[in-house]
């Protein structure tokens, strides 16, 4: 069985430009996150979807991050214009459970972004 | 305000020895605590989950406990071997649903 899948592993930018990562989650979860990790530090909650609807997106800043869920399926996170505090990992993760068992989660490999 | 806290400095044990990781949490009511793996470079990969109601949960070398009043969870490795070098995190599933990740904890298991 494949598993979460992410995209790009790896992306530098200058500051100010635009950035996207892919997910494709495992096949039939319904519920995915997007997660962002700084280095020494546990992975912190930006968005989660129930199929294609945000239920969670409170911490994700607004100002300049977007996602979108398509068909319920892939999803993408966006930021633009990045700036030099975004430099992370960004994990993405899907699970079969929802409402209020979150269950096991299920992590891609992260895409390590770096803006200079 | 709410806070997990793991132990920032990494946990160095020799091999065959059992490693003991601390989960401690305040202004948490947690449904469950879950623990996870990661390694360098890699993302986390799901361990163990334990209920508020349940005391202790076992997987092959692997323990954890759970203690409600204290607020703490503790994770242990049985027979460690070197590779179970990794950084451990808890998890907890709060309000709304949602998991939040303590900073983890790296453990070292020297030859």
């Amino acid at each position: 069985e494949a598993g979460v899948v992410q995209s790009p592993r790896y992306k530098i930018i200058e500051k100010k430009q635009p950035v996207a990562f892919w997910c494709n989650p495992i096949s039939g979860h319904n519920t995915l996150y997007w997660y962002l990790q700084n280095l020494g530090q546990g992975p912190e909650l930006l968005i989660r979807y129930e199929n294609e609807e945000a239920v969670d997106d409170s911490q994700l800043p607004k100002d300049r991050f977007s996602a979108e869920r398509l068909k319920g399926v892939d999803s993408t996170l966006k930021i633009q214009p990045a700036e030099l505090g975004d430099s992370a990992v960004y994990l993405c993760a899907s699970s079969s459970h929802r409402g209020r068992d979150t269950g096991e989660l299920f992590f891609g490999e992260g895409s390590r972004l770096t803006v200079l | 305000s709410q806070k997990i806290e793991q132990n920032s400095e990494a946990l160095n044990i020799q091999e065959g020895k059992t490693a003991t990781l601390t989960c401690n949490y305040t202004n948490y009511s947690p449904a469950y605590l879950q623990w996870y793996r990661q390694d360098p470079g890699r993302g986390p990969v799901f361990l163990l989950l334990i209920r508020e109601n349940e005391k202790e949960k076992r997987k092959e070398r692997l323990k954890v406990t759970f203690d409600t009043t204290l607020k703490q969870s503790l994770f242990h490795i049985t027979a460690s071997q070197p590779a179970d070098s990794a950084t451990y995190l808890c998890a907890l599933a709060g309000g709304g649903n949602k998991l939040t990740f303590g900073t983890g904890t790296q453990l070292k298991v020297e030859l």
